[in-house]
């Protein structure tokens, strides 16, 4: 049973334009969320993160949306760059780090 | 810094056998949790060491073991493997007191179970 879901194996995106990576989740006990980017040959790298008491966190060029009544949240990338090509990783947590899960990502491909 | 490093990068063993792996945390980091990584999934969590103990412990079979020395360093054990155990396994650390979006992450080690 995913508790994570990502449901698009993968995304190509012309570069400049915005990269809408979406993430579903099941438990309702999940009470933060984050993405995390990963390159071949590497572990992966945390990125943004979200609480449940927020809708939006902003960094850069990274936003991160939060709909908890539909357990759904995205990651916004705006301007996308071709460095941003990377698998990209959401995962959530319980209140104090308990029940850390990911899901199985999702590759995105920025094309010059 | 050297950051959060795993040996070895790659292993390859056959079932029935036994593995250990090895991961440096990043330093002045007292936390280490290790992921399994299977083909074409997300990491999935194993366990977090702290104070040489296990802390937490995802859905795995008590083949999957490990230690945490006293200079913070961690092994994973896995006894009787089987050809599923096959994977990418990632050690992540983290400093004293933080929450899990300050894990840092190493490489991983490539495990083939043949």
């Amino acid at each position: 049973d995913q508790q994570v879901k990502q449901n698009s194996p993968s995304l190509s995106v012309q570069e400049g334009r915005i990269s809408i990576l979406n993430c579903d989740y099941t438990n309702s006990m999940f009470d933060y969320f984050l993405w995390y980017k990963k390159y071949p040959a590497e572990g992966p790298t945390f990125l943004i993160s979200i609480s449940s008491i927020k809708d939006k966190n902003e960094d850069g060029r990274f936003t991160v949306f939060l709909n908890k009544s539909a357990k759904h949240l995205s990651l916004h990338i705006v301007p996308s760059q071709p460095g941003d090509s990377a698998v990209y990783f959401c995962a959530a947590s319980g209140n104090y780090g308990q029940n850390f899960v990911f899901g199985p990502g999702t590759r995105l491909s920025v094309l010059p | 810094d050297a950051g959060v490093t795993q040996s070895p990068t790659h292993l390859i063993k056959t079932r029935g056998q036994q593995v250990t792996l090895r991961c440096s945390p990043k330093s002045g980091h007292d936390t280490v949790s290790w992921y399994q990584q299977a083909l074409g999934q997300g990491p999935q969590f194993i366990f977090q060491y702290y104070e040489e103990e296990e802390r937490q412990r995802g859905n795995f079979p008590d083949r999957f073991s490990g230690h945490q020395f006293p200079n913070y360093s961690s092994e994973l054990n896995v006894n009787a493997l089987l050809l599923g155990d096959s994977a990418l396994y990632l050690c992540a650390s983290q400093p004293p007191g933080s929450a899990y979006n300050e894990q840092f992450f190493g490489p991983g080690t490539r495990l083939t179970v043949l």
